[in-house]
């Protein structure tokens, strides 16, 4: 059975930091993974997918990286602001296919302080 | 990019009446619905998978009768909480698998019930 767990659960930095998030899965035969950030009351908006054949994903100032083998991706996060307070959550599929359900991380919840 | 409209985003209801709430894939058809719920800095426990023009998957554990998801139609599937008490209140979210595979998972904007 996969499990995902990410580290840490909680973290608060000043603006401006750069930090990484991290999520580990024990099932390394994953076949993507999603990173979600998720506002408080709020539904989960998608932030990168890396294909398993991929090793990273940026958009702007995220920058999502996958590695296989080890069964860990980290999202990284440059030059931090306070919009970025929020919960991330990074997800797998049980298999292949698109209505696959998704195995959840633990989540780690971010604030980011002016 | 894919959109899932959700609604309502929140509601109050009565203890032992029902609620419906409805998720709607815009641009693109979604053939499988999630149903998820989620408590209070938690994270989300999956409830039903609905499949259109079949009957739903539920998991372990959730009560098929208290939770009736429809799938009617490849874009539209309704989650109705029958006979609601104050333990069903929740936050519940729907998700659908985008448009082609590889484009991940898309979510609604989430419904939080409150039964008074």
């Amino acid at each position: 059975k996969q499990e995902v767990t990410q580290i840490p659960a909680a973290l608060s930095v000043p603006e401006g930091e750069n930090l990484v998030l991290n999520c580990s899965f024990t099932d390394s035969a994953i076949y993507n993974l999603q990173w979600f950030r998720q506002d408080p009351g709020k539904g989960l908006t998608s932030l990168l997918l890396i294909q398993s054949s991929q090793r990273e994903q940026t958009s702007g100032r995220l920058n999502a990286s996958l590695d296989k083998s080890s069964g860990r991706s980290t999202l990284y996060i440059a030059a931090s602001q306070p919009g970025d307070s929020a919960t991330y959550l990074c997800a797998v599929p049980s298999r292949a296919g698109t209505a696959s359900k998704l195995t959840f991380g633990t989540g780690t919840r971010l604030q980011v302080t002016l | 990019g894919a959109v899932v409209s959700q609604h309502p985003s929140w509601v109050i209801c009565k203890s032992g009446t029902s609620v419906k709430i409805e998720c709607r894939s815009l641009d693109f058809q979604a053939t499988t619905m999630f149903w998820y719920r989620q408590f209070p800095k938690q994270s989300l426990m999956l409830m039903a998978t609905s499949n259109e023009g079949s009957k739903a998957t539920y998991e372990q554990g959730v009560e098929k009768d208290k939770f009736l998801i429809n799938h009617a139609s490849l874009t539209l599937s309704t989650l109705t909480v029958t006979s609601a008490h104050p333990e069903d209140s929740s936050f519940y979210i729907c998700s659908a698998p985008g448009p082609f595979r590889g484009y991940g998972y898309t979510f609604g904007s989430g419904t939080r019930l409150t039964v008074v």
